[in-house]
């Protein structure tokens, strides 16, 4: 059964701090990885797409890594900033027509 | 370019009622894909169109349906409304490259509550 796992399930911050979220998958065969933020009561947003052969992308200050070998996946987040309170989902899509899966996410809260 | 665009953004149904939710996907995006989301379970796959056809189905019961037209706009359809069907109704489009699944571009969301 295809699963992600993201965690922490929640996560406390001050502002200017750094900070590692993680993502575990199942999924296969597998086409890749996205990580996306969604602010309360909003539809989630695209950071970062990874496939297979990609190890390292950056947006801004968002880097997110992919290990294809042992299935995981962190976003790091650096120099927090207040705006960056919102939840974090990663998402895992297959190759072929199976529909994607996603992680729970992680809710960040960054403080001042 | 025009986003996802869902409506009704909120409704207030009672129990036993039927409810349409409409969404009108990115233009040239043929995949339409719709979510439930929760507090405690996060996101819930409902079903995916593309070219009017369902392509998958999440495991949700038969009271939920969908449809696409030929536009590629899609509704879906929850009847006999339960007080857990309140939540979050994202609805999602993306081109699909092959047989892989592209990028997801979400709506706003349509917010049901249930009372």
């Amino acid at each position: 059964k295809n699963q992600v796992e993201q965690s922490p399930q929640s996560l406390i911050i001050l502002e200017g701090k750094n900070c590692t979220l993680q993502c575990n998958y199942t999924v296969s065969p597998f086409s890749n990885l996205r990580w996306y933020k969604q602010d309360t009561g909003r539809g989630p947003v695209s950071l970062t797409i990874m496939t297979f052969s990609e190890n390292t992308k950056s947006n801004g200050r968002y880097t997110a890594t992919l290990d294809a070998d042992t299935k995981q996946s962190s976003l790091h987040i650096t120099a927090s900033q207040l705006s960056d309170s919102a939840s974090y989902i990663c998402v895992v899509s297959p190759q072929g027509y199976q529909k994607v899966t996603f992680g729970t996410g992680t809710k960040l809260q960054v403080i001042p | 370019k025009a986003g996802v665009t869902q409506t009704p953004r909120y409704l207030i149904k009672t129990r036993g009622q039927q409810v349409t939710l409409s969404c009108s996907p990115i233009s040239g995006h043929r995949s339409v894909s719709w979510y439930q989301q929760t507090p405690g379970q996060g996101l819930q796959f409902l079903f995916e169109y593309f070219s009017e056809t369902q392509r998958n189905k999440g495991n949700f019961p038969g009271r939920f349906s969908g449809r696409q037209f030929s536009n590629s706009r899609s509704e879906m359809n929850v009847s006999t409304l339960e007080l857990g069907d309140s939540a979050l109704y994202l609805c999602a489009s993306s081109v699909r490259t092959g047989r892989d699944t592209g990028e997801l571009f979400f709506g706003e969301g349509s917010r049901l509550t249930v009372l």
